[in-house]
């Protein structure tokens, strides 16, 4: 079992929809959570992080966290298609920061 | 503050033969991370260093790759006889613990091994 999974997508998506991104994680140890987003040829950039159960939301993305069930989640309202990218789920793991491989999202105008 | 720098940003190299890159944090980090990057995957863990020791390097991870941090700046990554495998995007990233480790990602080394 991977550290952290995550559906490789491609995952379609209207403009102006919500897209809904889903990662599990395997080491209850796990510490924090991150998602980055990662442009085609670009790096990844931190998007949001979330420590604690519950929701935390910060302009147009919603990241959920559930503890007791090893998953986390992210939301993008109002789907835009400079969104679309991949998105990598990180868990921190005894400082050690463990990637899934992507989610490829796209947003069809 | 400049971000992290990864120098060169493409290599081409032989088979057989040894590469060395280098990294330039975020000044104030403390700490490092390289990853290995493949088409289609996720940032795949190599090692990180807290200041100049390294704390954890990948199980994974072949002898022919050796890492260094000397002073607690810059950072090297060798990859000695490479190999057509290693061909990859060698990303570098630097956070603090007070971030939380948040990583700061530099824009890579593209590595291409004939």
């Amino acid at each position: 079992q991977k550290e952290v999974e995550q559906n490789s997508g491609p995952l379609s998506v209207p403009e102006g929809a919500i897209a809904s991104l889903n990662c599990t994680y395997s080491d209850r140890g796990s510490q924090s959570f991150f998602w980055y987003r990662q442009y085609s040829g670009k790096s990844p950039e931190l998007i949001m992080f979330i420590y604690s159960n519950g929701d935390k939301e910060d302009g147009r993305f919603t990241a959920q966290l559930n503890k007791a069930s090893q998953y986390v989640s992210l939301l993008i309202r109002d789907s835009q298609p400079s969104d679309s990218a991949t998105y990598l789920c990180a868990v921190n793991r005894d400082d050690k920061i463990i990637f899934g491989k992507g989610t490829r999202l796209h947003i069809l105008p | 503050d400049t971000g992290v720098s990864q120098n060169p940003r493409h290599k081409i190299t032989k088979r057989g033969q040894n590469v060395t890159f280098r990294c330039d944090p975020i000044s104030e980090h403390n700490r490092l991370y390289w990853y290995r990057q493949t088409l289609g995957q996720g940032p795949e863990f190599l090692t990180y260093f807290q200041n100049e020791a390294q704390l954890e390097k990948s199980r994974l991870l072949s002898d022919r790759f050796s890492a260094e941090r000397p002073k607690g700046s810059f950072s090297t990554l060798e990859i000695q006889r490479t190999e057509q495998g290693d061909s990859a995007m060698y990303l570098c990233a630097s956070s603090t613990r007070l971030s939380n480790e948040k990583l700061f990602f530099g824009s890579g080394t593209q590595l291409s091994v004939l």
